[in-house]
C-alpha cells in the first residue's frame, strides 16, 4: 500500500524548477504532501482531495490525478529553503484517516 | 499553541527493557498518530486515536508494542523487551480531524530517538 515516489533524489540550482511524483496502486482519497529536513519533524505542505480541492502552501503547487492514482509536487523557482526530503502520504478509499508515506525524494537546491 | 511536543527526545536501552515515549498533542486536537521512521524510509503508520478510541493500528506492529490515549489528550506509546530492530524515531502526530471525514493536516512532534543495545 506504500505509494511510490520518484525520482528518488534530485539536485538543483537555485532559481531551477523540479517535479516528484507520487503513485498509488489503490484508488486514493487524498494526498498529503510533507518536507523534513535533516533531524527536524516532518512539516505539512499541502493536501490534494479527491474531487479537486487543495489546501496549502502559496508558493509550491501540486496535482491529483485521480484516475491515475498519481500526484505530483511542482517546485518552481527552487530557493535554498526548499532543501530537504519530500515525503507525499496517500490515504486510500478504504482505509480512510490515516496515511502511507512513501519512502521520499532527496532536494538538493545549490547556490 | 506550543505545537506537538514528545519526550523524551533520546533513549537509549539495552535490548529487552520496556520503552515508553509520551507524545503532548496540540490542545484541541482529538485525533493523534503514532508513526516509526527509519533512515532513508518515511513515516511507518503504527496507530492512531480519535479522542480516548483507539481507531486502528498497524498489522505489521507487534503484539509488544502498546498504546495508549486515555482521556483523550497525551499519548503513551510502550514498547516491551525491546529488540535491536526497534531502533528508529518514533514520531507523533495530531489533527483537528471528525470521523465523517479523511485525514486533515497532521502536524508532527520533534519525535523519540530510540537506540536499542
Amino acid at each position: 500500500q506504500q505509494p511510490v515516489q520518484s525520482p528518488q533524489a534530485v539536485i538543483l540550482r537555485e532559481g531551477e524548477d523540479a517535479v516528484i511524483n507520487c503513485s498509488s496502486s489503490k484508488a486514493l482519497y487524498s494526498v498529503h504532501w510533507y518536507r523534513q529536513k535533516h533531524g527536524e519533524a516532518p512539516v505539512f505542505l499541502m493536501i490534494l482531495l479527491k474531487g479537486g480541492e487543495q489546501k496549502g502552501h502559496d508558493k509550491i503547487s501540486a496535482s491529483f490525478n485521480e484516475k491515475k492514482q498519481q500526484s505530483s509536487l511542482y517546485l518552481t523557482a527552487s530557493q535554498l529553503s526548499y532543501s530537504g526530503t519530500y515525503f507525499c502520504g496517500t490515504e486510500i478509499l478504504d482505509s480512510w484517516g490515516k496515511l502511507q508515506f512513501g519512502a521520499g525524494t532527496q532536494v538538493v537546491v545549490t547556490p | 499553541d506550543t505545537g506537538v511536543s514528545q519526550n523524551p527526545r533520546h533513549k537509549i536501552t539495552k535490548r529487552g527493557q520496556n520503552v515508553t515515549f509520551r507524545c503532548d498533542p496540540i490542545s484541541e486536537h482529538n485525533r493523534l498518530y503514532w508513526y516509526r521512521q527509519t533512515l532513508g524510509q518515511g513515516p511507518e503508520f503504527l496507530t492512531y486515536f480519535q479522542n480516548e478510541a483507539q481507531l486502528e493500528k498497524s498489522r505489521l506492529l507487534s503484539d509488544r508494542f502498546s498504546a495508549e490515549r486515555p482521556k483523550g489528550s497525551f499519548s503513551t506509546l510502550e514498547i516491551q523487551r525491546t529488540e535491536q530492530g526497534d531502533s528508529a524515531m518514533y514520531l507523533c502526530a495530531s489533527s483537528l480531524t471528525y470521523l465523517d471525514r479523511g485525514a486533515d493536516t497532521q502536524y508532527f512532534g520533534p519525535g523519540t530517538r530510540l537506540t536499542v543495545l
